[in-house]
């Protein structure tokens, strides 16, 4: 059965740091470009960044770049995603994803339950 | 980037229905479209990928059409379980991969 468990979430000061992690399982997690998406609370559905299976390709959203850093383990099946300088409109519930890429479709398989990031002072 | 908007932002509608939700990019996007199902407090669920490719284990009641920058999920016979909001989703070419506001279908 595949799984991905988020940790680390919490509630941090503006300007603040967090390390969030997503252990995986059930799946070959080294073939599967991992993505992270965020939630803001009441709202709809963000794409944050995208590591492919190996690590070479990275991308973030604008509004992340230049303060999070997406970054995963293959040996220990893990994905992490470094935020710096956090800010009110960073709170959310951030969800880890395996992305599916094929010829004809690219697509969010699974996902994980969501680690909620609150952001006050 | 890609914008894409989804219509309606909610509706009501009784068991039974058939419903219809249109998603709308801001360029065509080929058929890199995907329909994501998403209830009160759990993750998004993938419906349909690919435009009309439905997802394994998905009931058959569901089906996507549409290609371009034109597309529609269709619940055939609106029922109990399908009370959620449904997010469409992009990914075509390189990210960033952007989703609609989404559409969320009540209890009439």
């Amino acid at each position: 059965e595949v799984q991905l468990v988020e940790s680390g979430g919490g509630l941090v000061k503006p300007g603040g740091s967090l390390r969030l992690s997503c252990a995986a399982s059930g799946f070959t997690f080294s073939s599967y470009t991992m993505t992270w998406v965020r939630q803001a609370p009441g709202k709809g559905l963000e794409w944050v960044s995208s590591i492919s299976a190996g690590g070479t390709y990275i991308y973030y959203a604008d509004s992340v770049k230049g303060r999070f850093t997406i970054s995963r383990d293959n040996a220990k099946h893990s994905l992490y995603l470094r935020m710096n300088s956090l800010g009110a409109a960073d709170t959310a519930v951030y969800y880890c994803a395996g992305l599916y890429s094929g010829n004809y479709s690219v697509h969010f398989d699974f996902w994980g339950q969501g680690a909620l990031v609150t952001v006050s002072s | 980037d890609i914008q894409m908007t989804q219509s309606p932002s909610s509706l009501s509608a009784s068991v039974g229905d058939r419903v219809t939700i249109t998603c709308r990019a801001s360029q065509s996007i080929s058929t890199y479209l995907n329909w994501y199902q998403q209830k009160p407090g759990k993750a998004p669920k993938l419906l349909i990928y690919a435009a009309s490719s439905l997802q394994s284990g998905v009931p058959s009641r569901f089906s996507g059409s549409g290609s371009g920058t034109d597309f529609t999920l269709t619940i055939s016979s609106l029922q109990p379980d399908d009370f959620a909001t449904y997010y469409c989703q992009q990914s075509y070419s390189t990210p960033p991969w952007t989703f609609g506001q989404g559409t969320k279908v009540e209890i009439q």
